[in-house]
């Protein structure tokens, strides 16, 4: 059964410095990799998808790898602002798509002005 | 482009009464899964409809229950509800490679309170 953390569970930065989020899935054999962010009592937004056969993927500010046969992934936030506070989720999509995707609980993050 | 509508957004019901929960997708999905958000167990797969077949199931009871219509559009019912289903439903769509390759977005959810 595959399984997701995300370290750490929170975090506290003032804003303008970069940041890593981690997360760390236990089966290897995943089709792929998403990040979200929620803000709070909304649904959430998708921010980065990573194929299993891609090492990473970029948008912007964000920057997200995937070493699929540690089973590791991170996030990268440049230049952090306010705005970016929330609580940012990691998901696989794994099992032949049988086990949905499976979450991780995410990272909550501050970002102080 | 529209983006994912769930409604209602927000329902109070009792004890043993059922539930239905609506979810339209994006124009042009065809793949929509439903997932189960509380503070103790985090996000939870329930299942995921394409083509109205439901192709996945996560591992719920028989009392959670959905369909699709040809529209792509899904509801999902909770029957004999238990104050344990109190939660944020999601549900998200995608095209039609579904989980296994494409983006998946997300509604905004329907709080189930169970009293």
């Amino acid at each position: 059964k595959q399984e997701v953390t995300q370290i750490p569970a929170a975090l506290s930065v003032p804003e303008g410095e970069n940041l890593v989020l981690n997360c760390s899935f236990t089966d290897s054999a995943i089709y792929n990799l998403q990040w979200f962010r929620q803000d709070p009592g909304k649904g959430l937004t998708s921010l980065l998808l990573i194929q299993s056969s891609q090492r990473e993927q970029t948008s912007g500010r964000l920057n997200a790898s995937l070493d699929k046969s540690s089973g590791r992934s991170t996030l990268y936030i440049a230049a952090s602002q306010p705005g970016d506070s929330a609580t940012y989720l990691c998901a696989v999509s794994s099992g032949g798509g049988a086990d949905g995707l499976t979450f991780g609980k995410g990272t909550h993050l501050i970002i102080q002005p | 482009k529209a983006g994912v509508t769930q409604t209602p957004r927000y329902l109070i019901k009792t004890r043993g009464q059922q539930v239905t929960l609506s979810c339209s997708p994006i124009s042009g999905h065809r793949s929509v899964s439903w997932y189960q958000q509380t503070p103790g167990q985090g996000l939870q797969f329930l299942f995921e409809y394409f083509s109205e077949t439901q192709r996945n199931k996560g591992n719920f009871p028989g009392r959670f229950s959905g369909r699709q219509f040809s529209n792509s559009r899904s509801e999902m019912n909770v029957s004999t509800l238990e104050l344990g289903d109190s939660a944020l439903y999601l549900c998200a769509s995608s095209l039609a490679g579904g989980l296994r390759t494409d983006t998946q977005y997300f509604g905004p959810g329907t709080r189930l309170t169970v009293l």
